[in-house]
């Protein structure tokens, strides 16, 4: 089936400009996750959404971060006033519910690569 | 989240058993271990997890030490596809979900032909 998809798959912007990655999860998966990973490095985790809860925003750098998830399905990572620090790729998961599967893995996307100028 | 320490690479034989060792001293009685690994370019793809009990699926192995002290991920065949960054992440599952995965800088296996 499909997996994880994300768009853009690139994204070049200039500093100051805001961005908006959209992820569309696996189809019935209920937890969702936004890393990201600097050339070179490991994933830094972001926020994490699970069902209707309040999301676990506790990874996000700063406060131009922000992310939302409509319809407990597609979610939006948003950057606002993005600096040259923000780039990175960006990296969504999902996670199935206890009916579904097995919750404790995490499915990734092939990521964006953010590129600010 | 217990810290884990990977060798930063490794190297293997087409065809041989890879074998990519983990340790995880301070590793939690609720904590699992994970493995994950990501091919170049490419999102990171989940192999395996297990708490204390070794585990077996379609990809490999996971070998997990009494004391849980440290672990072993077993390729048994290892193809030049395996080539990739393998990652051991030790995390706690709550509600059945493994909130956040703190990745280190894994291991760098390369397969020779």
């Amino acid at each position: 089936g499909a997996g994880v998809s994300q768009s853009p798959s690139n994204k070049v912007t200039e500093k100051g400009k805001d961005v908006e990655l959209r992820c569309d999860p696996i189809s019935g998966h209920t937890a969702l996750y936004w890393y990201r990973q600097s050339l070179g490095q490991g994933l830094e985790f972001l926020i994490y959404f699970q069902g209707n809860s309040a999301p676990d925003k506790s990874g996000l750098p700063s406060d131009r971060f922000s992310a939302e998830r409509t319809g407990g399905s597609v979610s939006t990572l948003t950057i606002q006033r993005t600096q040259q620090e923000d780039s990175a790729v960006y990296l969504c998961a999902s996670s199935p519910s206890r009916l579904a599967g097995n919750p404790a893995t995490q499915y990734f996307g092939p990521g964006t690569r953010l590129t600010v100028l | 989240d217990a810290k884990t320490t990977q060798p930063p690479s490794m190297d293997c034989a087409e065809g041989r058993a890879a074998n990519l060792p983990c340790n995880h001293s301070t590793i939690s009685g609720n904590e699992y271990v994970y493995w994950y690994r990501q091919i170049h370019s490419q999102g990171p793809q989940y192999i395996i997890h297990g708490l204390k009990n070794n585990e077996t699926n379609e990809m490999a192995s996971l070998i997990i030490t009494e004391d849980r002290k440290s672990s072993t991920l077993i390729l048994p065949h290892a193809t030049l596809r395996d080539t990739a960054v393998y990652y051991c992440i030790v995390a706690r599952i709550s509600s059945g979900s493994a909130r956040q995965l703190t990745f280190g800088s894994g291991t760098q296996l390369t397969v020779l032909p």
